[in-house]
């Protein structure tokens, strides 16, 4: 099957601008989650989809960070605006519900690489 | 909460030799435990997990881990490591019940020297 696909791979914005990531899950899988990976960290959870809904955004910095995930599928990670601190690995992971398949295991796509100057 | 500790960030090691990665964790409720490995430019690849049952638990490339519920530690090993190996190495930690993220340590950057 497919894996976890992540767009763009890379992305160099200047502080201020805006950004947006896109991730498209493993077909059938009903969890979705964005991880922010800092460099020399491990990553951190950042929202978590169950379908289209928000299952935990606790750790989403509302001011700047907006997500969605339109018809229970694809997800958009959004950056507006963006500041230094912002620099990071941003890793889309998706997993299926329990009782579906292995709900254990989440797959992680191949992440971007946001550099903000 | 959990939380997870990777006691080393830099492991280097001679090709062929044996290595551990130690992860120590805590948790107010029972979790499952998993080792993820990251290649360069590449996601998160799952090595391994303890879910239940026997805690001698083994996975891909040769890799192997130990649960110690008593120790609250969860040591990735290898008897014999290749350059190949080289990479990142999380532990990650998740409530056993439920539908919840993983929380992950900061990792141990893993050098094999030929």
């Amino acid at each position: 099957e497919a894996g976890v696909a992540q767009s763009p791979r890379y992305k160099i914005i200047e502080k201020r601008q805006s950004v947006a990531f896109w991730c498209n899950p493993i077909s059938g899988h009903a969890t979705l989650y964005w991880y922010q990976q800092i460099l020399g960290q491990g990553p951190k959870l950042l929202i978590q989809f169950q379908n289209n809904g928000v299952v935990d955004d606790s750790q989403l910095p509302k001011d700047r960070f907006s997500a969605e995930r339109l018809k229970g599928v694809d997800s958009t990670l959004k950056i507006q605006p963006a500041k230094l601190e912002d620099s990071a690995v941003y890793l889309c992971a998706s997993s299926h519900l329990p009782g579906q398949g292995s709900r254990y295991e989440q797959y992680f796509g191949p992440g971007t690489r946001l550099t903000v100057t | 909460a959990q939380s997870v500790t990777q006691l080393d960030s830099q492991v280097p090691v001679f090709e062929e030799a044996p290595v551990e990665l130690r992860c120590n964790y805590s948790s107010s409720v029972s979790v499952y435990l998993f080792w993820y490995v990251q290649y360069p430019n590449q996601g998160l690849q799952l090595l391994l997990k303890y879910l239940s049952g026997s805690t001698l638990v083994k996975g891909i490339n040769g890799f192997e881990a130990e649960f110690n519920k008593s120790q609250t530690s969860f040591h990735l090993r290898k008897p014999s490591v290749h350059i190949s190996d080289t990479a990142e190495y999380f532990c990650a930690v998740r409530e056993n019940s439920g539908n919840t993220p993983l929380v992950f340590g900061k990792g141990t950057r893993l050098s094999v020297i030929a």
